[in-house]
């Protein structure tokens, strides 16, 4: 089977720093990926990690454990526009060219 | 330089009755894919294409068809709607390599069926 565990929601004020989790188990594996989501919109690409470490793009930091199955989504100096919903997503899973989404956390970001 | 784009945006549908969703990408991206998105469910692959004229089976392709006959075009249909198929379709399209991790979605086509 598989499966990815991420918090259904985080809650956080401006400026401050959010870690978001996320937890699989899947029969491949090639990499974590993390998306955001605004409203229902286009979800767009944050980071992807295929090896263990972490990955920093500005604000926003990945990390990546694979003896553990574990990754985080770091969001730093955290903006009301940050308040979206973050997905990991695990490649290799269901072949080698798909990814396979958690369900996804919802992260209010308040003044 | 248009992205990823989906026609209708918006539609309702009666139980029994067939529609066809359209994704077009102007990236000349060889990899194209239709998800749904459910309230609690994150985005579920149904279908995807490595290729023009190549499909394979996602997770949940139960009830749809599609077919890649151009590169950049990228189709899903459904025969006989179901009351559980009202949900949002996302198309997405990649490139081949790790980038194929960086998937570049439309704006998705909110369905309904009654």
């Amino acid at each position: 089977g598989q499966s990815l565990e991420q918090p259904s929601e985080v809650t956080a004020v401006e400026g401050a720093i959010v870690q978001i989790n996320c937890t699989y188990q899947t029969s491949g594996f090639y990499g974590l990926s993390w998306y955001q989501q605004h409203d229902g919109g286009a979800p767009t690409f944050l980071s992807y990690n295929a090896l263990d470490g972490l990955e920093e793009t500005g604000r926003f930091s990945s990390f990546l454990s694979r003896s553990d199955s574990y990754g985080y989504l770091l969001l730093q100096e955290l903006q009301m526009k940050d308040s979206a919903s973050y997905f990991c997503a695990v490649s290799g899973n269901s072949g080698y060219s798909t990814l396979t989404f958690g369900k996804g956390t919802m992260l209010l970001v308040s003044p | 330089n248009a992205g990823v784009t989906q026609t209708p945006k918006f539609r309702v549908l009666k139980t029994g009755q067939s529609m066809t969703l359209l994704c077009a990408q102007d990236m000349n991206h060889e990899y194209m894919y239709w998800y749904r998105q459910d309230p609690g469910m994150g985005l579920r692959l149904i279908h995807y294409s490595v290729g023009e004229g190549t499909t394979a089976k996602g997770e949940v392709p139960d009830g749809y068809n599609v077919s890649r006959l151009k590169k950049q075009n990228f189709l899903l249909g459904l025969e006989s709607a179901a009351p559980s198929q009202t949900s949002v379709y996302f198309c997405a399209s990649s490139s081949p390599g790790h980038n194929y991790n960086e998937q570049f979605f439309g704006p998705g086509t909110r369905l309904t069926v009654l």
